[in-house]
Formats: C-alpha cells, sequence, structure tokens
C-alpha cells in the first residue's frame, strides 16, 4: 500500500512562487502524477516525475526524490485562475499501474 | 476528439433503487477505473479494469459493481444506493503503459454528482 501527504490548503499572493510538498512511502515505486483540478471539474494532467530531478513545463516545474520519498510541485507567477486543487499521486510496481492518489492541496491564489 | 463521457452527470435518487452510471472512452485505452471523491478524503478508487473481463476491486469497493464487456466501456453499478455513496464520482482511462516506465497519464471524465436521499 501507500502512504501519501499533501498539506491540506496554502495561500499565496498573485504574482508569488509557490511549492506544494508531498511525501510519500511505498514499496515499489513506478512514477509520481501532478494533476489540476479546480473545484466541480476533472483532474487535469500537470506533471509526471519516474527519475530524480526537476522537470520543468512553462510556469510549472516538479521535483523528485526517490530515496527521500518526496516530491514538490513549484507553481512560478501565480495567477487567480491557479486557484485550485493539486493532486499529487504515486502508481506502485508490481500492481495495478494505477496511481493512488493524496488527498489534494486546495491552494488560494490573492490579489 | 480523444475524451471519456459520464452519464448522467448529476443525478438524484432514493435509497435502494438499482442505478447505473456509464463510461465510455475513446481511446482504445487497456485501463479504466472509478474514483470517488469527497471532502477531506481525495479520490478513492473504487474498482479498476486491466482490460476487457478483467475487473478488480479498489480501496473502497463495498456497494458497488463493475462490468468490463467491451474495451471502451466501463458502467458503474449501485445496486442499492444509500445515503453514504452521496458523493462526485470520476471515470478514467489509461493505456497500459506503468511497466515501461511511461508517463502514460490517465484522463478523467467529467464526472457525476449523486445524491442519495
Amino acid at each position: 500500500g501507500q502512504n501519501i501527504d499533501q498539506p491540506t490548503e496554502m495561500t499565496a499572493t498573485e504574482g508569488a512562487i509557490v511549492q506544494i510538498n508531498c511525501t510519500y512511502q511505498t514499496s515499489g515505486f513506478n512514477g509520481l502524477f501532478w494533476y489540476q483540478q479546480h473545484a466541480g471539474e476533472a483532474p487535469t494532467f500537470l506533471s509526471y516525475n519516474v527519475l530524480d530531478g526537476l522537470e520543468e513545463k512553462g510556469r510549472f516545474s516538479s521535483f523528485l526524490s526517490r530515496s527521500k520519498g518526496y516530491s514538490y510541485l513549484l507553481l512560478k507567477e501565480l495567477q487567480m485562475k491557479d486557484s485550485a486543487s493539486y493532486l499529487c499521486a504515486v502508481r506502485e510496481a508490481g500492481g495495478s499501474y494505477i496511481p493512488t492518489f493524496g488527498r489534494g492541496t486546495s491552494l488560494i491564489v490573492h490579489p | 476528439e480523444a475524451q471519456v463521457t459520464q452519464n448522467p452527470r448529476y443525478l438524484i435518487t432514493v435509497t435502494g433503487k438499482k442505478l447505473t452510471v456509464t463510461c465510455s472512452q475513446n481511446m482504445n485505452h487497456e485501463y479504466m477505473s472509478w474514483y470517488r471523491q469527497d471532502p477531506g478524503l481525495g479520490l478513492r478508487q473504487i474498482y479498476y479494469s486491466m482490460n476487457v473481463e478483467v475487473t478488480d476491486k479498489g480501496d473502497v469497493p463495498e456497494g458497488y459493481k463493475v462490468s468490463r464487456k467491451e474495451k471502451r466501456n466501463f458502467p458503474l453499478i449501485l445496486e442499492s444506493p444509500s445515503p453514504n455513496q452521496t458523493s462526485l464520482y470520476f471515470c478514467a482511462s489509461s493505456p497500459p503503459g506503468g511497466w515501461r516506465g511511461l508517463t502514460d497519464t490517465q484522463y478523467f471524465g467529467p464526472g457525476t454528482r449523486l445524491t442519495v436521499l
């Protein structure tokens, strides 16, 4: 099984940078996903990490350290539309290969 | 357009009245899954399917059934709904690339908001 932890809620100011952390415990790691979900809508894919290091995609970056069971999602130049929940999901090897989700971090961006 | 569709999008029903939520994908994906999402609990997997006629329980399967007779469809069946099944339900599909270490992200349907009175 897996244990995935992320903060429940974070607030930040428009134009700033915010880092959302995710820690996990798994018996066989096979990839970590970050999704964005606006209220009442479906999650949409943001990033994927399977090797250690930083993956950059425009304003969003995601970092992974497998030895520490740790990832973060970095959002730069925050915009009001970035107010959403951010879901960390971990895929475990040897199972269904369908990721297990953390409870999500609700990000509120203030003007 | 590649997509996952769910029907109905909204449903209000009463305790004990059997219902089915349909899910269909047009991407020829092998993997499909159902989640429920409740405040403070995140997305929890109900059932998943790795291919036609292959289904397995997720984390919260009690009170639900599924079937996978065709690759594109994965309906969720509530034989006797109860109020604790009031939730937002998502269907998702993905290709089976996990063992190859590929991204193979899941594609989610728009969600079905179910209320059981």
